[in-house]
């Protein structure tokens, strides 16, 4: 692979059920991201990650939580699924050297009924 | 606050030049990124400016006013392919790579 990966591409889901979006990464880059983007809103940060083994809060992380176990792939779970979070979620990476550009995914197309 | 304005659609005939604005009102200011999206696929970089003035990539050129809270993309010789959206980001502090997005800039070239 290269670049960023993303699974599932879409998906439809029942409100209350869990899932989790996987991404995973190949060019050894240590901050990585989660988004939404909705329509009218553009993309908003849920969850970051500067470097393995850390993580922190973006602007909409309610209902969601992420890891990073390691360098390459960053997780984000939706524990009790709500029709609001309805969404394109994309994850993104950079190098992390503090003046680098973030890379995404292909994207992750989410349907909560 | 953090806020990012960007027109919501514009539109332009094929051959033509475009330019798309972004003001920012930001805590910090890093680096000014833009992107482009097509339909159903992800965002793609397209150019960063960090120093006042323009930088020149082939058909496209962006330019930055760090006084004005300002930035433009200018798209040359428009192409049908061009039709996206085009995102303004800006990155508001110094030790992470973070970024604000605005809400993008519908672009539709017409023949």
């Amino acid at each position: 692979i290269a670049g960023i990966t993303q699974a599932p591409t879409s998906q439809i889901l029942a409100a209350g059920r869990r899932m989790t979006l996987r991404c995973t990464q190949d060019m050894r880059h240590n901050a990585m991201y989660w988004y939404r983007q909705d329509l009218g809103l553009g993309l908003r940060l849920i969850h970051y990650s500067n470097t393995a083994g850390t993580t922190g809060k973006g602007e909409v992380p309610d209902g969601y939580s992420v890891s990073r176990a390691n360098t390459d792939d960053f997780p984000l779970t939706l524990a009790s699924a709500v029709p609001s979070q309805t969404s394109v979620y994309f994850c993104a990476s950079s190098a992390g050297t503090k003046a680098d550009t973030q890379y995404f995914g292909p994207g992750t197309r989410l349907t909560v009924l | 606050g953090q806020n990012i304005d960007q027109p919501t659609e514009m539109t332009a005939t094929e051959g033509a030049i475009v330019q798309i604005n972004c003001t920012y009102q930001t805590s910090g200011f890093n680096g000014l990124f833009w992107y482009q999206q097509h339909a159903g696929e992800a965002p793609t970089f397209l150019s960063y400016n960090v120093l006042d003035g323009l930088e020149e990539k082939g058909r496209f050129s962006s330019f930055l006013s760090r006084s004005k809270g300002y930035s433009y993309l200018l798209l040359k010789e428009l192409q049908m392919k061009d039709s996206a959206s085009y995102l303004c980001a800006v990155r508001p502090s110094w030790n992470t790579d973070k970024l604000i997005f605005g809400t993008g800039t519908r672009l539709q070239v017409f023949p």
